[in-house]
């Protein structure tokens, strides 16, 4: 049973720029879950897609978006890149319907903007 | 708006040592409780979780957390740290439920072991 996968693992991109990380759920989730961990802080919550939609969404910039397929995978796009948006992003799953209450993270994509 | 303190940033053990991390929680209501583990340069693995009923939990890795309602707290414990231990430690509280189920984190305690 594959758990939550992220692709890619690593990304350098230059300021300014618009960046697509990509998230497929463990196997039976339908739940997916962003977050962006900070160096040395922890994971701060962006937002969450059930049923293809935005159904939850942190503190953070429209410059964040992101969205759901049919299949459940995920993406998170960033636009307009800032050197402050160099973090972990993390990926969690989980089942809505037994109460989504527990989230299964992926390794994470590592990101740097210079 | 909940809130979670994890107030030691880093904690040094000797291996066989009892170990005990810290995590206070502001919520009015009862939130689900969570720990998890974190190893350099990776993603988090769930240690152990609180919903209802037992105010004592067992996970996995021999680690266990106890909930105190009356001191909002969710300690984590171990009896005996092997040096495989040392990671990042990470206090979660989420409100669950149908209308989404964010986890809110603490910064972390880092744990080292000594052998």
């Amino acid at each position: 049973d594959a758990g939550v996968t992220q692709s890619p693992t690593h990304l350098i991109k230059t300021r300014g720029q618009q960046v697509t990380l990509r998230c497929s759920p463990k196997s039976g989730h339908d739940t997916v879950s962003w977050y962006q961990q900070a160096l040395g802080q922890g994971p701060q919550f962006i937002f969450q897609y059930y049923e293809e939609e935005e159904r939850q969404r942190g503190n953070f910039p429209d410059r964040f978006s992101g969205h759901q397929f049919p299949n459940y995978s995920s993406e998170l796009n960033v636009n307009a890149l800032l050197l402050g948006d160099s973090a972990l992003y993390l990926c969690a799953s989980s089942f809505t319907l037994w109460g989504g209450y527990e989230q299964y993270f992926g390794p994470g994509t590592r990101l740097t903007v210079t | 708006a909940q809130s979670v303190t994890q107030p030691d940033i880093h904690i040094t053990v000797s291996e066989g040592a009892s170990l005990e991390l810290r995590c206070n929680y502001s919520y009015g209501a009862t939130p689900y409780l969570f720990w998890y583990v974190q190893s350099p340069g990776q993603g988090l693995q769930l240690l152990l979780k609180y919903f209802s009923g037992d105010t004592l939990v067992q996970g996995i890795k021999g680690f266990e957390a106890e909930f105190k309602r009356s001191q909002s707290s969710f300690n984590l414990r171990k009896p005996s740290v092997h040096w495989s231990d040392a990671a990042e430690y990470f206090c979660a509280v989420g409100l669950g439920g149908g209308g989404g189920n964010k986890l809110t984190f603490g910064t972390g305690t880092q744990l080292k072991v000594e052998l």
